[in-house]
């Protein structure tokens, strides 16, 4: 039943050393975001992937990299992760939005602390 | 400027009482369309309702409704008959469609209903 899988839903870290996290979807959605979303605030984009073209936010820092192989999977890479990072991360699939606007279906969310 | 405001921080109610969640957007297009999510406290963003410029029909289903009022542009969210499951933060957003991709979320409701 699961249709969007993140992996893993915590995940802690060391300052610096880089993690990457992941998402499937069994949705078959064009498009799948990444989202970090700090205590008591709204869900930020990072970027997002429109099949395979990738774009990044303008204020996404350059640690944060992103991945899709396919159509079914991204990935989220911190580099050098910073405390400021300590933060959920949230994937999203949606159907193309041409014209008009979809829901974004979202996943359990990674749990990541940096430490 | 904030696109999406969601003025009240925190509701308290208790069971079985009703309670209306605000949501006032503002853009300059002719076609966009709101969206409202939860988020209980295990994290999961969980798509509620869809609705286009197009459409003012306010809708029910079960013991949600929204009111969809572009005079005032405003997209409220009533619960009725609260339950304690209903304790979550409510994220109203908003998307447009030259960029359907990007969705504007509001700071959120952090809604507790009391036993």
């Amino acid at each position: 039943d699961a249709m969007v899988i993140q992996n893993p839903r915590y995940q802690v870290t060391q300052f610096g050393k880089p993690v990457t996290l992941s998402c499937s979807q069994t949705l078959n959605h064009n498009v799948m975001y990444w989202y970090q979303q700090k205590s008591s605030q709204a869900p930020k984009l990072l970027f997002h992937y429109y099949d395979k073209d990738f774009n990044n936010e303008a204020d996404t820092p350059d640690n944060f990299q992103s991945r899709r192989p396919n159509t079914s999977f991204c990935f989220l890479d911190i580099r050098s992760p910073g405390l400021g990072d300590t933060a959920m991360y949230l994937c999203a699939t949606s159907r193309s939005p041409t014209g008009s606007s979809y829901e974004q279906y979202f996943g359990p969310g990674t749990r990541l602390t940096v430490t | 400027a904030q696109k999406v405001t969601q003025a009240q921080t925190e509701i308290s109610v208790v069971e079985k009482e009703d309670v209306t969640l605000d949501c006032v957007y503002e853009t300059r297009d002719t076609t966009y369309y709101l969206f409202w999510y939860k988020q209980p406290p295990s994290g999961e963003l969980v798509f509620l309702i869809r609705r286009n410029s197009f459409d003012e029909q306010n809708e029910i289903s079960g013991r949600y409704s929204w009111n969809f009022q572009k005079s005032t542009s405003s997209f409220n969210f009533t619960i009725t008959a609260s339950q304690v499951v209903d304790s979550a933060v409510y994220f109203c957003a908003l998307s447009e469609a030259r960029t359907g991709n990007q969705f504007y979320f509001g700071t959120g409701t952090s809604l507790t209903v009391i036993p």
